[in-house]
């Protein structure tokens, strides 16, 4: 069962500290999403990646926020310095997305952050 | 810019009563849409879809009808039950410089009391 795989589930770490998420799109997308949940502002869409180049990062805060592609099988996303206010959920997802053919997302389980 | 837009929660019903979550979107082109589901403590998983006009998307006894004339997307089901407890989130998918990127709304919490 092809499943978004995201480590850790949950982090907690001090203020001004360095975070990153991890994640393992579906073999075979070619579209990777990063979004952060909150209470307040529901789902944001931080960045996107299209066979592996990101294409619009602009929901993402550029001073301490970045997110890359290695290779097709991990995204990450990299907090530095990490602030309070950087506690969420933050999700990725993957999916196709071809000239005709266009899946629904996929999305990971979640990293859990809390910034103290 | 593309948007979506729904009810606030939470739902309040009792078991084997009818659901309705109402959803309507604005988008510049011609968008597919989905109701996904969030379940405590997990991603979200999807619920249903539809890619065009008039389609009508249905799973686990779930259904929406994409409405273009009226740009919306309702969500319905005759008879909740406990199970169904949830977030509820209504999105569209339009294409996007190549791409195609979910747009989604605020979530709807659904409580079902037995």
């Amino acid at each position: 069962d092809a499943r978004v795989t995201q480590t850790p589930r949950d982090k907690v770490t001090e203020m001004g500290q360095e975070v990153t998420m991890r994640c393992q799109p579906i073999l075979g997308h070619n579209t990777v999403f990063w979004y952060r949940q909150t209470m307040k502002q529901g789902l944001e869409l931080l960045a996107y990646f299209r066979n592996r180049a990101p294409l619009d990062d602009s929901g993402m805060p550029k001073d301490r926020f970045s997110a890359e592609m290695p290779d097709a099988t991990l995204a990450t996303l990299k907090i530095q310095p990490s602030e309070p206010r950087d506690s969420a959920v933050y999700f990725c997802a993957s999916g196709l997305s071809l000239n005709s053919v266009n899946t629904e997302a996929f999305f990971g389980q979640g990293t859990r952050l809390t910034v103290v | 810019g593309d948007s979506v837009t729904q009810m606030e929660g939470p739902v309040t019903l009792s078991e084997e009563a009818f659901l309705t979550i109402n959803c309507t979107y604005t988008a510049t082109g011609y968008p597919s849409l989905f109701w996904y589901v969030q379940y405590p403590g997990e991603g979200l998983q999807l619920l249903l879809k539809a890619t065009k006009a008039d389609d009508k998307g249905s799973n686990k006894g779930f259904e929406a009808t994409y409405r273009k004339e009226t740009t919306s997307f309702h969500l319905e089901k005759g008879s909740v039950q406990v199970s169904d407890s949830a977030v509820y989130f209504c999105a569209l998918s339009d294409r996007r410089g190549g791409s195609y990127i979910p747009t989604f709304g605020r979530g709807t919490s659904l409580i079902v009391h037995p």
